[in-house]
C-alpha cells in the first residue's frame, strides 16, 4: 500500500549547527504536506506546511522542500536550539479526502 | 494551546470497565478526528466526522465507540477494552475537505488498559 515514511528514525546535532530532517511519501496524487513537532507529553504541532504547487516554503528558522519528482520532503530548522528536541513527523493530504497520512517519526535530539 | 482539548489527560482501567474520553476544540472547524498514537508506530487515523456525521471509519473494532453531538465536541466511548489498546489517543480538528487539511491537535489521552 501506499505510506508515508521517514529515513532516519534518531537524528542528533549540536546546538547551534543546522537539521535537516527527510521524508519519503508514495502516493504521487498527494497536494499537501505538513510537518508536525511533538514534545513529549503533548500532542503534535503544527510548523509548517506547503502545497505542491511549490518546491519551497519558508518559516521562522525552518524550511520545507518539496522534490515532486522523487516524492521527497525535507525540512530544515537553522540554528537548532534545545527547545527543538522532539519528534518531527510529516504528514501528506490528498485534497478531497479526509485522512492524513503520518509518518512514523524522527526523534530529533540537541545536544548543547 | 492549539484550541483543542482533552480529557482525562491520563486515564486507566481494566478490562471490563467502562469510560469515555472527551474532546472539544474552540476554533470553529467543522470536522474532528480520532487517532491513536502507539509507540513506534505512526499516528493511525480512526473515525472522521465531518458537520457532526461520521465520514470514515478504519476498520476499528466496534469496542471503541464514537459521538459527536455537536461540531465542538467529541467523544470515544470505550468498553471491554484489551491491553494491546494502550495507547495515546489523540483528537484534533479542522476545515475539512472544503480547504487544504491542516489538523489541530490536543494534547491527547494516555490510555493503560490493565
Amino acid at each position: 500500500g501506499e505510506s508515508v515514511g521517514l529515513h532516519l528514525p534518531t537524528l542528533s546535532v549540536q546546538e547551534g549547527d543546522n537539521s535537516i530532517i527527510n521524508c519519503a511519501y508514495s502516493n504521487s496524487a498527494s497536494d499537501y504536506f505538513i510537518w508536525y513537532k511533538q514534545e513529549s507529553g503533548k500532542g503534535p504541532q503544527f510548523i509548517i506546511d506547503i502545497r505542491s504547487n511549490m518546491d519551497k516554503r519558508q518559516g521562522q528558522r525552518v524550511t520545507v522542500l518539496l522534490n515532486k519528482t522523487v516524492k521527497h520532503l525535507s525540512l530544515q530548522i537553522a540554528a537548532t536550539q534545545p527547545g527543538d528536541s522532539a519528534v518531527y513527523f510529516c504528514a501528506e493530504n490528498q485534497s478531497g479526502f479526509f485522512d492524513m497520512r503520518f509518518g512514523a517519526g524522527t526523534r530529533l535530539t540537541v545536544k548543547p | 494551546e492549539t484550541g483543542v482539548t482533552q480529557t482525562p489527560r491520563h486515564l486507566v482501567m481494566g478490562m471490563t470497565n467502562k469510560k469515555s474520553l472527551k474532546c472539544e476544540q474552540h476554533l470553529g472547524h467543522n470536522a474532528m478526528y480520532w487517532y491513536k498514537q502507539s509507540a513506534k508506530k505512526p499516528l493511525e487515523l480512526m473515525f472522521v466526522y465531518s458537520l457532526e456525521e461520521r465520514v470514515e471509519n478504519n476498520s476499528v473494532p466496534s469496542r471503541f465507540s464514537p459521538e459527536c453531538p455537536n461540531s465542538s465536541h467529541l467523544f470515544l466511548h470505550l468498553h471491554t477494552l484489551q491491553p494491546e489498546d494502550s495507547a495515546l489517543y489523540l483528537c484534533a480538528s479542522g476545515q475539512g475537505i472544503s480547504s487544504y487539511n491542516e489538523q489541530f491537535f490536543g494534547p491527547g489521552t494516555r490510555l493503560t488498559v490493565l
